[in-house]
């Protein structure tokens, strides 16, 4: 069995200040973990992804997450926040022993003010 | 390269009316999926095709029947529709038989149902 917590339903920060998204996640199996970004009226999109290769994980836009497997969790973070960085956000576990059994949690809006 | 194309990208339907909602991806992935999108619930899975020819059921799959065409294409289709399925539904696909991937998403179908 497999589950996803995304701690914060809603998070503001001011521009410029550093973003902490956090995701708690249980899996029976070596997990993969994805982040995604939402946009308001439209799909989602890959910001990274942690497959078992490095613990520190960059993506795009200056995101990056860290892969702690003694907490379970796969926090995104981001040193300084942009406007356009507005969306809501998605953590995802995968088990990587099948077929690929993808789990999301329920997200996390982040308000970015002025 | 379009991706995942999902068809309408809108429709109102009265309580009661069918509809089948499309998807095709030309990435050859051998997997694809059905998901549902609901405020402060995540993405929930109706339907997914392991393969091109075989599809399971998800979490949600009450209410829905799902057809994979053939492996570019996988549809939804709502019998009688509910109020209850009023909802943003996407289509995923990922290739498999690999290191885990991500998934690729379509833009989304929004749908109301009066």
């Amino acid at each position: 069995a497999q589950s996803v917590t995304q701690l914060d339903s809603h998070v503001s920060v001011s521009e410029g200040t550093p973003v902490l998204l956090r995701c708690n996640y249980s899996s029976s199996y070596s997990p993969s973990l994805f982040w995604y970004v939402q946009h308001p009226n439209k799909g989602l999109q890959l910001l990274l992804k942690y497959t078992s290769a490095a613990t520190l994980v960059k993506g795009i836009n200056g995101f990056e997450a860290e892969f702690k497997k003694s907490e379970t969790s796969f926090h995104l973070t981001k040193p300084s926040a942009h406007m356009s960085d507005a969306a809501e956000y998605f953590c995802v576990v995968s088990d990587r022993e099948g077929y690929q059994k993808v789990t999301f949690g329920t997200g996390t809006k982040l308000q970015v003010i002025p | 390269n379009a991706g995942v194309t999902q068809t309408p990208k809108f429709q109102v339907l009265k309580t009661g009316q069918s509809m089948t909602l499309q998807c095709a991806q030309d990435m050859n992935h051998n997997s694809m999926y059905w998901y549902r999108q609901d405020p402060g619930m995540g993405l929930r899975l109706i339907y997914y095709s392991a393969s091109e020819g075989t599809t399971d059921k998800g979490e949600v799959p009450n209410g829905y029947n799902v057809s994979r065409l053939n492996k570019r294409e996988f549809s939804l289709r709502l019998e009688s529709a509910a109020p209850s399925q009023t909802s943003v539904y996407f289509c995923a696909s990922i290739r498999t038989g690999g290191p885990q991937q991500p998934q690729h998403f379509g833009d989304g179908t929004r749908l109301s149902i009066l």
